[in-house]
């Protein structure tokens, strides 16, 4: 249980596109979805908390304009990038808050977003 | 603010063997917890052990242990009789226990690489 299905797992974009990233939760509702970024064999670092409803929350030093967040239902949390550079290839990956979960966290299995 | 420090980039054990991955925090508050998590090269996270900030007694789960050092603010996870498929990044984090959703928190990672 508590699954989120993220989509697509990997994305290849020209730069100058935009890219949706979906976090869709299957059996739970999730009212916070968090975002993060991961650079190749570095951590993972939180760029924003979304909450079903209101604004995303950003860490300092993220784009909002860039890196748009929506997550207009319990079930659904996306990130969009905007105008994609190479430098936005990364992995990204959304995590969940639940109750069932041991310890209340799931993750999606991630985005792979390359931009040329 | 909350940091955790992996101070260990890669990691070398023989199969078999039991290796131990550091992990110190930082924090000002009493109530946290520690996470584990595995990420092969798939990216997903993989949550291996926990341990609340008032446990009393380390935490274990099958291989996985976790030697809980409070007053040194150290976490360390020992992974014993490794097996080829631990080779992975490990990621030591943490979360405080504050009203609302609060995100977890990484270090820099680890990666293990199992020697046959």
């Amino acid at each position: 249980g508590a699954v989120v299905s993220q989509h697509p797992s990997r994305v290849i974009c020209k730069s100058g596109t935009s890219v949706k990233i979906e976090c869709r939760s299957l059996d739970f509702q999730a009212t916070t979805m968090f975002w993060y970024r991961q650079f190749p064999k570095k951590s993972l670092m939180l760029m924003a908390t979304s909450n079903e409803g209101s604004k995303a929350t950003y860490e300092q030093g993220v784009e909002k304009d860039k890196f748009l967040i929506n997550h207009a239902s319990l079930t659904l949390s996306t990130l969009t990038v905007t105008s994609a550079h190479p430098e936005d290839s990364s992995f990204y990956i959304c995590s969940a808050r639940t109750v069932l979960r041991r310890y209340g966290y799931t993750f999606g299995s991630g985005t792979r977003l390359t931009v040329v | 603010a909350q940091k955790i420090t992996q101070t260990q980039p890669g990691m070398f054990v023989q199969e078999k063997e039991a290796v131990t991955l550091d992990c110190t925090y930082d924090t000002s508050d009493q109530s946290y917890g520690l996470f584990w998590y595995k990420q092969p090269s798939s990216g997903e996270m993989i949550f291996l052990i926990y341990q609340g900030s008032y446990d009393e007694q380390n935490a274990t789960e099958g291989r996985y242990s976790l030697n809980f050092q409070k007053a040194r603010k150290s976490a360390n996870l020992v992974i014993s009789a490794s097996q080829l498929g631990d080779s992975a990044m490990y990621f030591c984090a943490m979360r405080h226990y504050k009203t609302g959703n609060t995100p977890l928190v990484f270090g820099k990672g680890t990666r293990l690489s199992v020697i046959a």
